[in-house]
C-alpha cells in the first residue's frame, strides 16, 4: 500500500526564520496532498492543499510544493512566529478515499 | 456554520466495557472518516461512512469494533470490551467533496 515519510520528525527555528518539511510518497496515483496543523489536545487543522495538476501554491507566509516526478512535496513557513509552534502533519490521498498521514513533524519557534 | 462535533471529548472505561463515540459531520457533509492516533504519532484511517453505507472499513480491527452512519443522527463509532490498546485519541472527519475537516477528537482511556 501506499507510504508517506515525512522529514524532519522535530524542527527548531528561530522567530522569523524559514521553516521547511518535506514527504515522500510512492503510489503515482495519489492525487491530493493536504497539510494539517495541530495544536496540543485539537484536532488536525487543514491549513493548506495541493493537487496533482499544480506545482506550488502559496497562501500568506505558507506554500507547498509538489515534485510528481520524484514523488515529493514540501511545506515552507517563511517569517515564523511562536504562534507556529505545534506539529504538522503531510496527507495525501487519490479521491474519495481515507488519508494516509506522515508521522508529523514536530515544529518549535523560539522567539 | 459549526465544524464536525465529536462527543464525549474525554471518556474514561475500565477494561471489559464498552465505548460509543460520536461525529456529526459538517452541515451540508455527506462522507464521514474515522481515524485513531496514538500518542506521538500520525492518524491512522480506521473507516469511511456515506449515509447508511460503510463504503471502506479496510483500518478497521474485525473484532470489537464497528461504525453507522444512521440516515438522521450523527456517526457511531462503537467499541465492545475495551482494552487497554484502544486507549488513543479517534477522530473522525467529514468531507462533502476531497478536502476532509477533522472534530476536535475523543480522547478514549482504558484503566
Amino acid at each position: 500500500g501506499e507510504n508517506v515519510e515525512q522529514h524532519p520528525s522535530t524542527l527548531s527555528v528561530q522567530e522569523g526564520d524559514s521553516a521547511v518539511i518535506k514527504c515522500t510518497y510512492s503510489d503515482s496515483a495519489s492525487n491530493y496532498f493536504p497539510w494539517y496543523k495541530q495544536e496540543l489536545g485539537k484536532g488536525p487543522q487543514l491549513i493548506i492543499d495541493i493537487r496533482s495538476n499544480v506545482g506550488e501554491k502559496k497562501d500568506q507566509r505558507i506554500a507547498v510544493t509538489l515534485n510528481k516526478t520524484a514523488k515529493h512535496f514540501s511545506l515552507h513557513i517563511t517569517e515564523t512566529q511562536p504562534e507556529d509552534s505545534a506539529v504538522y502533519f503531510c496527507a495525501l490521498n487519490q479521491a474519495g478515499t481515507a488519508l494516509i498521514f506522515g508521522k508529523g513533524t514536530t515544529l518549535s519557534v523560539s522567539s | 456554520n459549526a465544524g464536525v462535533m465529536q462527543n464525549p471529548r474525554h471518556l474514561v472505561r475500565r477494561r471489559g466495557q464498552e465505548a460509543r463515540l460520536r461525529c456529526s459531520p459538517m452541515k451540508g457533509h455527506s462522507h464521514v472518516y474515522w481515524y485513531r492516533q496514538l500518542p506521538e504519532e500520525g492518524l491512522k484511517f480506521m473507516v469511511y461512512l456515506q449515509k447508511e453505507n460503510i463504503i471502506d472499513e479496510s483500518g478497521m480491527p474485525k473484532e470489537r469494533f464497528s461504525a453507522e452512519f444512521p440516515k438522521e443522527g450523527p456517526s457511531i463509532l462503537r467499541i465492545q470490551q475495551v482494552v487497554r490498546g484502544d486507549s488513543a485519541a479517534y477522530f473522525c472527519a467529514s468531507s462533502e467533496q476531497e478536502t476532509q475537516y477533522f472534530g476536535p477528537g475523543t480522547r478514549l482511556l482504558v484503566l
